[in-house]
């Protein structure tokens, strides 16, 4: 069954340090991997998605994530956090492989970035 | 970017009353909606999956006959809950997928039922 880890509740970082909020992933077959933020009592805003290609793909608001498929890893970085990433961050396979297919979330990581 | 639209943004309703719940793509057109479930502090749960002009797809343990789903339209769902209950009540999030394959979700509906 396809599924998607975030073993981080909670991710605190500084004010213009970098971020890094982990994912990680099991799928039969090709993984379709997407990244998600929700803002309180709002909906989610797609940032990025990994299909196929590079490796690194670069999203919205200065976001990237790297897929690793030996680590079947999918991790969300930033060189500088803001205050206003502070968010709820969801990561997401699809869920039998194909783009159009549902997609299976992660728990979420809180991420709170300190002024 | 594609917009995605929820009305009503939240609802309070007594116990065994219905509430409709709608899902618009308002700047492009969706064949296929999702709507989903989140509880306090929890991840999204996928209810349904709803494709314009045949039935919705429900996940196993959601009660079709009491979340009712029609895709009328290329840019409209709709989640009616049927004799709600306190349980029901939730925040309910739909999105719709794009020709790009990318999913984009609506802000959410918060329904209270007292």
């Amino acid at each position: 069954a396809q599924s998607v880890a975030q073993p981080e509740d909670q991710v605190n970082v500084a004010e213009g340090n970098p971020l890094t909020v982990k994912c990680t992933y099991s799928v039969s077959g090709n993984p379709y991997l997407f990244w998600y933020v929700q803002y309180p009592n709002r909906g989610l805003q797609f940032l990025l998605k990994y299909i196929t290609g590079d490796n690194l793909v670069k999203g919205s608001y200065g976001f990237e994530a790297e897929f690793n498929k030996s680590q079947t890893s999918f991790h969300l970085k930033k060189p500088s956090a803001l205050v206003s990433d502070s968010a709820l961050y969801f990561c997401a396979v699809s869920a039998r492989g194909g783009v159009a297919d549902k997609l299976i979330f992660g728990t979420g990581t809180r991420l709170q970035v300190f002024p | 970017g594609a917009v995605v639209s929820q009305h009503p943004s939240w609802v309070i309703c007594k116990s065994g009353t219905s509430v409709k719940i709608e899902c618009r793509s308002l700047d492009f057109q969706a064949t296929t909606m999702f709507w989903y479930r989140q509880f306090p502090k929890q991840s999204l749960m996928l209810m349904a999956t709803s494709n314009e002009g045949s039935k919705a797809t429900y996940e196993q343990g959601v009660e079709k006959d009491k979340f009712l789903i029609n895709h009328a339209s290329l840019t409209l769902s709709t989640l009616t809950v049927t004799s709600a209950h306190p349980e029901d009540s939730s925040f309910y999030i739909c999105s719709a997928l794009t020709e790009g394959y990318e999913q984009y979700f609506g802000p959410g509906t918060r329904l209270t039922v007292t």
